[in-house]
């Protein structure tokens, strides 16, 4: 299974960009890179996935090196309200049917005034 | 897209007892996961349904087992509860496809006492 590894914590000033990288060198050809984000005791909200181009939604943009090994999902005017947990899963395949998501820890972001 | 329900949102059980956890798919979506969550760590698979049948499992006994029906709802059954079973459980529905996104729903908080 692919691994992920995320920063435990980072903060970001209301206004600003928040960058939240993820390493996942062990990542094959096949596999997806998902973004989930986690507001305390909820579900996990999906936000974007990607490949190997580059994807822009009305959440956030994710950034995917050539190389596949990390990428970064960027919210470009964080509020408060994007405080969360975020998750990088691999989306793994298996029976043709789609895959599990592995969960790690996640990164918990503070949006401050 | 959202739509995702889970019942009950909190139960309490003591150990050695059996609890049935309830979800109902978003409409389209034939295809249920289900996930457990401990408090501070990220969801963990537990297995997946589609057309009726189990056909992926996590590192989880025997005594975790499910259901899913015709108008793709399911269910969740743990027998002989254990303390450490105590968790956020999480059910996450899609339509059948190797790159459909998860929706999840909002979870069902169980303590076991």
């Amino acid at each position: 299974d692919a691994k992920t590894t995320q920063p435990p914590s980072m903060d970001c000033a209301e206004g600003r960009a928040a960058n939240l990288p993820c390493n996942h060198s062990t990542i094959s050809g096949n596999e997806y890179v998902y973004w989930y984000r986690q507001i305390h005791s909820q579900g996990p909200q999906y936000i974007i996935h990607g490949l190997k181009n580059n994807e822009t939604n009305e959440m956030a943009s994710l950034i995917i090196t050539e190389d596949r090994k990390s990428s970064t999902l960027i919210l470009p005017h964080a509020t408060l309200r994007d405080t969360a947990v975020y998750y990088c899963i691999v989306r793994l395949l298996f029976y043709n049917q789609g895959g599990k998501l592995i969960f790690g820890q996640g990164t918990e972001l503070s949006v401050k005034p | 897209e959202t739509g995702v329900t889970q019942s009950p949102t909190h139960l309490i059980k003591t150990r050695g007892q059996q609890v049935t956890l309830r979800c109902s798919s978003q409409s389209g979506h034939n295809t249920v996961s289900w996930y457990q969550q401990a408090l501070g760590q990220g969801p963990q698979f537990i297995f997946q349904y589609y057309r009726e049948e189990e056909n992926g499992r996590g590192n989880f006994p025997p005594r975790f087992s499910g259901l899913q029906f015709p108008n793709y709802s399911s269910e969740l059954n743990v027998n002989a509860l254990e303390l450490d079973d105590s968790a956020l459980y999480l059910c996450a529905s899609r339509r059948q496809g190797s790159t459909d996104t998860q929706y999840f729903g909002p979870g069902t908080r169980l303590t076991v006492l």
